[in-house]
């Protein structure tokens, strides 16, 4: 399975923009960058994913690297519900029923 | 908007014991995983199951555990004989599949499961 590299914490305050960095430098070209959170006492919540290009959403943007070796998701105006634990997660790009593969993730931390 | 939901919300078994943790995907997913997660640990995957069949599952999952879909609704996991080390939130999950890849998967909050 492609790893992906996160820092272990990160801390950010109310209303500022939060990147979130992860580095995959051994990513295949068929792999897709997924993103999903974790809120305190609850299951893991999908944020946002892609394979090239940059990807917006309600919730977040994902800014992917030229050469994919790395992507940083972008919160733009952090609120204190968005502390969790972030994962940054490689899938295969096929059909048919994926596992995710959960590492440590980023536990970012919104000061009021 | 829709959710997945799982029963119960905590489940406290002795050892030894069988357990069946309970799941409702999303109606409209075709594809389903099992992920559990010890107390400070990593998320692991489990078991996924799609067409009524297994597709994928993990070298925890052992002849201890199965998955069932009995009905249109319904997607459960049994443990037969609970361990001590089965103690661990144990996460359902669904994603809709139909031919494109890379579908997200939706969880629900999990089942917090003690053994004792």
């Amino acid at each position: 399975d492609a790893k992906t590299t996160q820092p272990n914490s990160m801390e950010s305050n109310e209303e500022e923009p939060v990147h979130l960095p992860c580095n995959h430098s051994t990513i295949s070209g068929t792999d897709y960058i997924h993103w999903y959170r974790q809120l305190p006492s609850q299951g893991p919540e999908y944020v946002i994913h892609g394979l090239t290009s940059n990807v917006n959403n309600r919730m977040a943007s994902l800014a992917i690297a030229e050469d994919r070796k790395s992507s940083t998701l972008i919160l733009h105006r952090a609120t204190l519900r968005d502390a969790a634990v972030y994962y940054c997660i490689l899938s295969p790009g096929i059909q048919g029923a994926q596992k995710l593969v959960f590492g440590q993730g980023t536990r970012l931390t919104i000061n009021p | 908007e829709p959710e997945v939901t799982q029963t119960p919300s905590h489940q406290v078994t002795q050892m030894g014991q069988e357990v069946i943790l309970r799941c409702v995907p999303i109606s409209n997913h075709l594809y389903f995983y099992w992920y559990r997660q010890i107390l400070g640990q990593k998320v692991e995957f489990l078991v996924s199951f799609y067409n009524n069949e297994i597709s994928e599952k993990s070298e925890i999952f052992d002849d201890q555990f199965s998955v069932e879909r009995p009905d249109g609704s319904n997607f459960t996991l049994k443990i037969r004989s609970t361990k001590l080390e089965d103690s661990a939130m144990y996460f359902c999950a669904s994603s809709r599949g139909q031919g494109i890849p890379n579908q997200p998967q939706h969880f629900g909050d999990g089942t917090r499961l003690s053994i004792l």
